[in-house]
């Protein structure tokens, strides 16, 4: 059964930093793309990252880029999201999911629960 | 960036009767160098995270109920639930992951008449 489950959301203040992990299980995690995405509280939701498989190629959002990375460790099954110069609007609950293949342009077939990052002084 | 509109914003439906949601790309999401259309569908219950419904816009993801069906190409596309029931209210949203960044189209709340 696939698993994903992130930790490391928390209050931060604006301009601060924060690391998001996901530890994955129930699949060879290094075969395949992973993403992050996030929903603003009472939003949609917003494709955040993508970390391919087949080369390790990382893609950004317009709204992240520069600020965020994306990271894997496959010996360690765990996808990492840093973000730092966060901003109130990056409030949201941020998603860890796996794609369906090592390729990043793949659909999304498992999310996980979901961590809550607030942004706020 | 390829732009996602979903119609209709919100739409209540009898149980037993069938649901409709529309998905349109601004440019085409159909590579032809696989005939696959790079749209999916997914499912978001209140409280919980999305759940995968259809993928390369027309296929199943398993274990999804036959009453759900994802149809179109190019640029429109059609998420039809047959028969909805009562575990179906939701927001459903469309993906493209054809073109980064892959974006989410606004979502479309399906409540019960």
């Amino acid at each position: 059964e696939v698993q994903l489950l992130e930790s490391g959301g928390g209050l931060v203040q604006p301009g601060g930093s924060l690391r998001l992990s996901c530890a994955a299980s129930g699949f060879t995690f290094s075969s395949y793309a992973m993403s992050w995405a996030r929903q603003a509280p009472g939003k949609g939701l917003e494709w955040v990252s993508v970390i391919c498989a087949n080369n390790n190629s990382t893609y950004y959002a317009g709204s992240v880029k520069g600020r965020f990375t994306i990271s894997r460790d496959n010996s360690k099954n765990t996808l990492y999201l840093q973000m730092n110069s966060l901003r109130a609007e990056d409030t949201a609950v941020y998603y860890c999911a796996k794609d369906s293949g090592d390729s990043c342009y793949s659909p999304i077939d498992y999310w996980g629960q979901g961590t809550l990052v607030t942004v706020s002084s | 960036d390829i732009v996602m509109t979903q119609s209709p914003d919100s739409l209540a439906v009898s149980l037993g009767e069938r649901a409709t949601i529309n998905c349109k790309s601004s440019q085409s999401v159909l590579y032809s160098s696989n005939n696959k259309n790079y749209l999916g569908w997914y499912q978001q219950k209140p409280g919980q995270p999305p759940k995968v419904l259809i993928y390369w816009a027309s296929t199943r993801e398993s274990g999804v109920p036959d009453r759900f069906s994802g149809s179109g190409s190019g640029t429109d596309f059609t998420l039809t639930i047959n028969s909805l029931q009562a575990e179906d209210v939701a927001v459903y949203y469309c993906q493209q992951y054809y073109s980064i960044p892959f974006t989410f189209g606004p979502g479309t709340k399906v409540d019960i008449k």
